[in-house]
């Protein structure tokens, strides 16, 4: 299993409070990525990141803001949660093989913003 | 714009039952990738194959099969005498050369397996 840790695991917050999740890897990948999971959507990007301190969109990054201070660290932060960011966040790495290298995945925290 | 669709939101079997699970896709790009997850009910996204657009060979992994056809657009997966262990949400999902480093995700299929 690759080395993925996602803090915390679960959370429930109300809604215009600022929240950060954090994702730890300890493979040394370069990419890192932060998806959300809603009923019938399948896991879509919200950014990801390609080395320390470079990050980019995705495709519903409206809302988050990400950081990447650490190799191993990447961070996703609501500034100001709202109901429909309500949902499973995975984080996911891969390594540079390519455009197809495959993303393997932590384990998820759910967030629950009322 | 790339496109996984996963017409199957829920399938139900008794166990030992062959299951096929279908994943059609869209994209512009010659060289593409694709991909199938496994979500058990404990929540993890569990790997289990990926295909590249050069590779239309299709793969046997014990009980699991895939089946990729570059004519109809499809990379389905089939359970052969399927288990209870084998209940989850399976997602099908595709990485274009030129999706930057977007990874789409269909929708899933609940898979069922009964005693």
């Amino acid at each position: 299993d690759a080395g993925i840790t996602q803090s915390p695991r679960h959370k429930v917050t109300e809604t215009g409070t600022p929240v950060t999740l954090r994702c730890h890897q300890t493979e040394n990948h370069r990419y890192m990525y932060w998806y959300r999971q809603d009923p019938g959507h399948g896991l879509r990007l919200i950014h990801y990141s390609y080395g320390v301190k470079d990050t980019d969109k995705g495709e519903v990054s409206d809302g988050y803001s990400v950081s990447r201070s650490k190799t191993e660290d990447f961070l996703l932060t609501l500034e100001s949660a709202t109901s429909s960011q309500t949902s499973v966040y995975f984080c996911a790495i891969s390594s540079p093989e390519g455009v197809g290298e495959t993303q393997y995945f932590g384990p998820g925290t759910r967030l629950l913003v009322l | 714009a790339q496109k996984v669709t996963q017409a199957q939101t829920e399938i139900s079997v008794v166990e030992k039952e062959d299951v096929t699970l279908d994943c059609v896709y869209e994209t512009r790009d010659t060289t593409y990738y694709l991909f199938w997850y496994k979500q058990p009910p404990s929540g993890e996204l569990v790997f289990l194959i990926r295909r590249n657009s050069f590779d239309e060979q299709n793969e046997i992994s014990g009980r699991y099969s895939w089946n990729f056809q570059k004519s109809t657009s499809s990379f389905n997966f089939t359970i052969t005498a399927s288990q209870v262990v084998d209940s989850a949400v399976y997602f099908c999902a595709l990485r274009g050369e030129n999706a930057g480093n977007m990874l789409t995700f269909g929708g899933g299929t609940r898979l069922m397996v009964k005693p």
